[in-house]
């Protein structure tokens, strides 16, 4: 079946322009997260979305970085006035019960973004 | 949260198991133990998951201590496509959850 999938693939673009990231989970998965992946780093978390339940946003690192997801599928991972720090690839993945039974995570192979 | 230690690097003959440890003394009773890996290039790929008993699947095999403050990751014969860092995340049972990853293991295998 399908996994999960993010577009663009690529994205450049000049420091101070906004950006979107588009993730489409699973068919069925209740949950969605946003992890970003610096050169050589390893994941670090972004912002969480569970069912109808409000966000975890506490891996946001900045008021610049928003996320939303509408009815409960896709979901959109927006940066406001790029800044260079921002150049990363960001990951999106989803789970079936989320919270519950330590269900695995499924990766989609991230958007890699570059501020130039 | 309970942290997980990992060699940074690790080699391998193809075709010859690979045991990869994890160390993770301060784990939780409600702390279940996640392996993932990452290709170059790729997102993370889901492998093994276990809370106390060992686990098999068409992938690899987890082997968790007694005392739960250890694991290890058998892939039972490496090939050239497992290269790749493994991460070793302790992920809590009973909340929402993101991933903690570390640095990971990177595996080199060769022919």
């Amino acid at each position: 079946g399908a996994g999960v999938s993010q577009s663009p693939s690529n994205k450049v673009t000049e420091k101070g322009k906004d950006v979107e990231l588009r993730c489409d989970p699973i068919s069925g998965h209740t949950a969605l997260y946003w992890y970003r992946q610096s050169l050589g780093q390893g994941l670090e978390f972004l912002i969480y979305f569970q069912g109808n339940s409000a966000p975890d946003k506490s891996g946001l690192p900045s008021d610049r970085f928003s996320a939303e997801r509408t009815g409960g599928s896709v979901s959109t991972l927006t940066i406001q006035r790029t800044q260079q720090e921002d150049s990363a690839v960001y990951l999106c993945a989803s789970s079936s019960l989320g919270t519950l039974r330590g269900q695995p995570q499924h990766f989609g192979d991230g958007t890699r973004l570059s501020i130039l | 949260d309970a942290k997980t230690t990992q060699p940074n690097s690790m080699e391998s003959n193809e075709e010859e198991p690979v045991h990869l440890p994890c160390n993770h003394s301060t784990i939780s009773g409600t702390d279940y133990i996640h392996w993932y890996r990452q290709l170059p290039s790729q997102g993370p790929e889901y492998v093994i998951h276990g809370l106390t008993s060992n686990v098999n699947n068409r992938m690899a095999s987890l082997a968790i201590a007694e005392d739960r403050k250890s694991s290890t990751l058998i892939l039972h014969r490496a090939t050239l496509r497992d290269a790749a860092v493994y991460y070793c995340i302790l992920a809590r049972y009973d909340s929402g959850y993101a991933l903690n990853f570390g640095k990971g293991t990177s595996l080199l295998v060769t022919p």
